[in-house]
C-alpha cells in the first residue's frame, strides 16, 4: 500500500513563529487531506489539497502531485495551534486515506 | 458544512462485554464509511470498510466476528466491539465522505476495558 511519511515528528515552537511541516507519499494520489487533531482527539478538516495551493488565515498548503509531496505552512503560531498534525492519502478520490504518523506541534507562550 | 455525528464520546465496560458505536451522516449520504483505531501517540489506522447494504471490508489483522459492523441506511453504519477485553482499549473513529468531496470524521469514542 501507499506509505506516507511527515517530518519533522516534533517540533516546538515559540508563539509568532512560522513552520513548515512536510508530508512525503510513495504512488501517485487523487486525494490528500491535512488535519490537526486537538488534546481532545477531535480530527479538524484543515485542507482538501490533492493538488495546488490554497490558504485559510494563517494557514495554507501546497501540494505537488508529481513530485509526491504536501507542505503545511502555519504562520504566527499561536499557543492554540499546538497538537498534532496529520497528512492523510488516498489513491482515488472515494477511497480510504491512509495516515502519516503526523508532527506533534506544541507552540510555548 | 458536511458532519459526521459518532456515538457516545465515551464509554467503560468491563471484561468480556459488548459495546456498540454509532456514526451517522447528519446532512449527506453516506455509501461508504471507515473506521479507523488511535492508541496512545500513535496514528490512525484503519479497520474497516462499511458499505452500505453490503459486508463490511476488513484490514489485514482484524478480526471481523470480533468488530462487528452494520452499515443497514445510508447515513448509520454501526461497530460493535464484541466480548471487549483490556487490549481492545482504544479511540475508535469514524468517517464519511461527500460525493466528491474531502472525508469527515465523527468525534470519535474512546473505550476503556476494564
Amino acid at each position: 500500500g501507499i506509505q506516507v511519511e511527515q517530518s519533522p515528528p516534533d517540533l516546538i515552537l515559540q508563539e509568532g513563529a512560522n513552520s513548515t511541516l512536510r508530508c512525503n507519499f510513495s504512488d501517485s494520489v487523487n486525494n490528500l487531506q491535512w488535519f490537526h487533531q486537538n488534546p481532545w482527539g477531535q480530527l479538524i478538516n484543515l485542507f482538501y489539497i490533492p493538488s495546488g495551493t490554497k490558504q485559510n488565515g494563517r494557514l495554507s498548503a501546497t501540494t505537488v502531485a508529481t513530485e509526491r509531496y504536501s507542505l503545511l505552512y502555519i504562520s504566527s503560531s499561536q499557543t492554540t495551534d499546538s497538537g498534532v498534525y496529520f497528512c492523510a492519502v488516498g489513491e482515488t478520490s472515494g477511497s480510504r486515506l491512509t495516515f502519516g504518523e503526523g508532527t506533534q506541534l506544541t507552540v510555548n507562550p | 458544512g458536511a458532519v459526521v455525528s459518532q456515538h457516545p464520546s465515551r464509554v467503560i465496560c468491563k471484561s468480556g462485554t459488548s459495546v456498540k458505536i454509532e456514526c451517522r451522516s447528519l446532512d449527506f449520504q453516506a455509501t461508504t464509511m471507515f473506521w479507523y483505531r488511535q492508541f496512545p501517540k500513535q496514528s490512525l489506522m484503519l479497520m474497516a470498510t462499511s458499505n452500505e447494504g453490503s459486508k463490511a471490508t476488513y484490514e489485514q489483522g482484524v478480526e471481523k466476528d470480533k468488530f462487528l459492523i452494520n452499515h443497514a441506511s445510508l447515513t448509520l453504519s454501526t461497530l460493535t466491539v464484541t466480548s471487549a477485553h483490556p487490549e481492545d482499549s482504544s479511540f475508535y473513529i469514524c468517517s464519511a465522505r461527500e460525493t466528491g468531496g474531502p472525508l469527515h470524521f465523527g468525534n470519535g469514542t474512546r473505550l476503556t476495558v476494564t
